[in-house]
């Protein structure tokens, strides 16, 4: 059965500390891996990943994609109050698979 | 302003009364799509459709049902609620199913349904 795991489910950290979002994947048929963020409405797209390797960057944002391991990494640096929200990872194989989402607040 | 509009945002319901959640996007998608939000479950999938007619079973269809009969709208239908399907609900768009998938997805801002 295809499968979306995230980790930490939880985090708190405090403003300036760098974060690392985990999400590993069992997907046949793996298109594409993205990335969302949902503060407390609708979740908004951050990244979407085909290839190994590649890093897509966005202002303090990073990701890259580990195809052979199967997992990616969501990294956010000088973290920010307005960084809290919840992080959803979903795969693309057969059909788009969600994560259960990472939580993270940003603590002044 | 290209959107999702979803309605009603917030309901309280009882069991058994039929309802529907509107969803509409205005940026000529085809794919279209309904999701659930539950604790600890992340997103689960409901009904999609890839174009007008077109509409196939998600992760978790049981209790709802769906029509696709323009291209903007895709309505979520509740024939006989239940508390089980008290939950936070997303519709969502994308501009075509393609060979990555369904790319990035628009999502309604939600629809909170409580059934009592």
């Amino acid at each position: 059965e295809d499968k979306v795991v995230q980790s930490p489910l939880s985090l708190v950290v405090h403003e300036g500390d760098t974060v690392t979002l985990n999400c590993s994947y069992e997907v046949t048929n793996f298109r594409s891996l993205l990335w969302y963020k949902q503060e407390k409405k609708a979740p908004t797209f951050l990244f979407m990943l085909t290839s190994s390797g590649i890093e897509k960057k966005s202002g303090r944002l990073s990701s890259i994609l580990d195809k052979k391991e199967l997992f990616s990494i969501l990294n956010i640096t000088a973290t920010q109050t307005g960084d809290s929200a919840i992080y959803l990872c979903a795969v693309q194989g057969g059909k788009l698979i969600f994560g259960q989402g990472t939580t993270l607040q940003v603590k002044p | 302003e290209a959107q999702v509009t979803q309605n009603p945002r917030y309901l309280i319901t009882v069991t058994g009364k039929k309802l529907t959640v509107t969803c509409s996007q205005n940026m000529n998608h085809e794919y279209m799509s309904w999701y659930r939000q539950d604790p600890g479950l992340g997103l689960r999938q409901i009904y999609y459709s890839m174009n007008v007619e077109v509409t196939d079973k998600g992760d978790v269809p049981e209790g709802y049902k769906v029509s696709r009969k323009e291209k903007r709208n895709f309505p979520l239908i509740l024939e006989s609620p239940s508390p089980n399907q008290t939950s936070l609900y997303f519709c969502a768009s994308s501009l075509t199913p393609r060979a990555r998938g369904t790319g990035e997805l628009f999502f309604g801002e939600g629809s909170r349904l409580t059934v009592l």
